[in-house]
């Protein structure tokens, strides 16, 4: 079926470090791609997304290209700040009136000053 | 402000008990969901709605049950069929129509068997 993997964290940086967090996805068809963010306590907000291959989401620093050929939509921030800190999900949609959007695991990120 | 209001934010159940969980959105989407979500692990789909008075079931919906009168609205009832209700709960909903549409969440809502 369809599927993300993320990485496993959690991941520790220090401020200014470069962040990356692999996500890669299995499916049928040719999904849309997400990444949401959540912040301690809170619900899952949209970071960015991309409806089709090549395309590059990106929002408050934060950065994804989906590529087709290696089925990836790896997250990028060059600098990450100590707001930066939550937890950051790979979701994938088949179609635009798919109901389901399947999730990855999560990935813990904790940003230090 | 439009937006998704989940309530209560935290709640505790004795075992047996059922407990319902409010979902109210005014942004005017058909289609709303209900997701768990579990430490470590991702959200898994439990019900979901593409239109009023009709649902149906996600990937875990065994010891939930949904109504969707209104538009607006989308409770969720756990009921005491359901052995591990211990988790977070997100409320979502998106507007079906269009394309490259996107899901919105509530900001959730504790549940704690005591």
């Amino acid at each position: 079926g369809d599927s993300v993997t993320q990485m496993e964290g959690p991941v520790t940086l220090s401020e200014e470090a470069f962040l990356t967090i692999n996500c890669t996805y299995t499916a049928t068809g040719y999904p849309s791609l997400f990444w949401y963010v959540q912040y301690p306590g809170e619900g899952l907000q949209l970071l960015l997304k991309a409806t089709k291959a090549d395309d590059k989401g990106s929002n408050k620093g934060f950065e994804a290209t989906y590529r087709k050929e290696t089925t990836s939509f790896h997250l990028e921030k060059g600098s990450v700040q100590v707001s930066d800190s939550a937890v950051y999900f790979c979701a994938l949609r088949l179609g635009s009136n798919d109901y389901k959007l399947s999730f990855g695991a999560g990935t813990t990120v904790t940003v230090r000053a | 402000d439009g937006g998704i209001t989940q309530s209560p934010k935290y709640l505790f159940r004795k075992e047996g008990q059922n407990v319902t969980l409010s979902c109210e959105q005014n942004l005017n989407h058909d289609a709303m969901y209900w997701y768990r979500q579990d430490p470590g692990q991702g959200l898994r789909l439990i019900y979901y709605s593409q239109i009023v008075n009709d649902f149906q079931k996600g990937d875990i919906a065994e010891g939930y049950s949904v109504s969707r009168e209104k538009k607006e609205s989308f409770p969720l009832t756990v009921t005491s069929a359901q052995k591990n209700p211990t988790a977070f709960y997100l409320c979502a909903s998106r507007n079906s129509r269009g394309t490259g549409n996107t899901i919105y969440f509530g900001e959730g809502s504790w549940l704690t068997v005591v």
